[in-house]
């Protein structure tokens, strides 16, 4: 399958600082990039969608001046968590989908976040 | 968003059991896509199903796309202790998004 790449992997911050976390498509051109949250031994929850070019659409109850997501180019999308605060911490999963009407999404390798 | 019914939500069962999940939606959808997600990893894609009704195997993985386009289940044969981790379904609705199972922890004991 194809390969999506995200980093760090881990990161600690302290509180009120801001993190960005990276997610790459290393062998195929990614239109469209998704990233979840997930609590422990918790499902994946969309946060919001980004399409290469134009503003990331975010699920409902999750703020997107605290979450900021950029997709500039066809394999990078970053989120950063702006002023972040320990109820923050979480794993945070990107993954990816090519342009060329594969319907598979290709997860990076989450990264764990702390904020302390 | 939207998450699919999964069940069951955990599983503790022999090394060489067989085990059985499934998905259900309350809408149709025109894929179906199950994963496993191992601790501290991103889910790992196991199966993919495009059509209704579609049989499709993975090793000793085998996955089904609901009939109806409302369901999906997913089989393990003969378990072993590295099948261990959080199983994932996921489907595409006709509108083009995707939506995930709340998850189904496997546990082997050998």
């Amino acid at each position: 399958g194809a390969v999506v790449s995200q980093h760090p992997s881990r990161v600690i911050c302290k509180s009120g600082t801001s993190v960005k976390i990276e997610c790459r498509s290393l062998d195929f051109q990614a239109t469209t990039m998704f990233w979840y949250r997930q609590f422990p031994k918790k499902s994946l929850m969309l946060m919001a969608t980004s399409n290469e070019g134009s503003k990331a659409t975010y699920e409902q109850g999750v703020e997107k001046d605290k979450f900021l997501i950029n997709h500039a180019s066809l394999t990078l999308s970053t989120l950063t968590v702006t002023s972040a605060h320990p109820e923050d911490s979480s794993f945070y999963i990107c993954s990816a989908r090519d342009g060329q009407g594969h319907t598979e999404a290709f997860f990076g390798q989450g990264t764990r976040l702390t904020v302390v | 968003g939207q998450q699919l019914n999964q069940s069951p939500q955990s599983m503790f069962i022999q090394e060489g059991e067989d085990v059985s999940m499934n998905c259900t939606s309350s809408s149709i959808f025109n894929t179906w896509l199950w994963y496993k997600q191992d601790p501290g990893e991103g889910p790992v894609l196991l199966i993919a199903l495009y059509k209704a009704g579609e049989l499709t195997s993975n090793g000793r993985l085998t996955a089904q796309f609901g009939i109806t386009r409302k369901d999906s289940f997913l089989n393990i044969s003969a378990s072993i202790p590295s099948d261990v981790g959080i199983y994932f379904c996921a489907g595409r609705s006709t509108g083009n998004q995707f939506y995930f199972g709340t998850g189904t922890s496997l546990t082997v004991i050998p």
